[in-house]
């Protein structure tokens, strides 16, 4: 089973800022990767799928690169409805696995 | 609207069944690929099982032999029905659906969720 590792676990940032968030890949999933973002109390929301692609209706804010083992998040400007944790997933290998998250707070 | 409404958690006792189901409006559940995902509490997201338009049923090792995943289609409704539960299936269950056949790990549309808390 391919484990993805999220870093940093916790980041704190303020609003208008950049965020870089961090998957790793046990061993190589292409670009087999998607991101979600979840709210306290909601279900998670699909963002990016295959690395790079945004989902529908994804603010252009949001982007995800990578391929191979290491994929990074990036939000280019926080907004206040952004703070949220974050979570990685791969549909290289079965079953399909997620990371542990990463949570974005406000600094 | 494209909607997904849970129903059927609660709380059971270890050794126990549950029936989940997940009403489905603005989209026919039998024509895309639908699947279960479970998050326990304070942790991660748990893939838990898959059914394919075509009606083909996948699981995560977890599960296998214990949950069971269908569909009625006449009420465009997805269920999990879970026997022998232990406590480690404790979680907020949600159903989601596909993207797209091709890569239906990445899911784009999900329920609320549904909690079961199995414990005596």
């Amino acid at each position: 089973e391919i484990v993805l590792t999220q870093s940093p676990a916790t980041l704190s940032l303020s609003p208008g800022e950049r965020a870089t968030l961090s998957c790793r890949a046990s061993q190589s999933v292409s670009s087999y990767l998607a991101w979600y973002q979840q709210k306290p109390g909601q279900a998670p929301r699909l963002l990016i799928y295959d690395a790079s692609n945004r989902a529908t209706g994804i603010p252009a804010r949001f982007s995800g690169s990578g391929s191979g083992t290491d994929f990074t998040l990036t939000i280019s400007s926080l907004e206040p409805e952004d703070f949220a944790v974050y979570y990685c997933q791969q549909r290289s290998n079965w079953p399909g696995t997620f990371g542990q998250g990463t949570r974005l707070e406000i600094k | 609207e494209v909607q997904l409404v849970e129903t059927g958690g609660g709380l059971i006792q270890p050794g126990g069944s549950l029936r989940l189901s997940c009403a489905a409006s603005g989209f026919t559940v039998s024509s895309n690929y639908m699947s279960w995902v479970r998050q326990a509490p304070g942790k991660g997201l748990e893939w838990v099982s898959v059914i394919y338009s075509g009606g083909s049923t996948y699981y995560a090792d977890s599960v296998k032999g214990r949950f069971t995943i269908s569909r009625d289609n006449s009420k465009n409704t997805l269920y999990l029905q879970m026997n022998s539960l232990r406590a480690e299936d404790t979680a907020v269950y949600y159903c989601a659906r596909a993207r797209s056949p091709a890569n239906w790990r990445y899911m784009d549309v999900w329920g609320k969720g549904t909690t079961v808390t199995v414990s005596s």
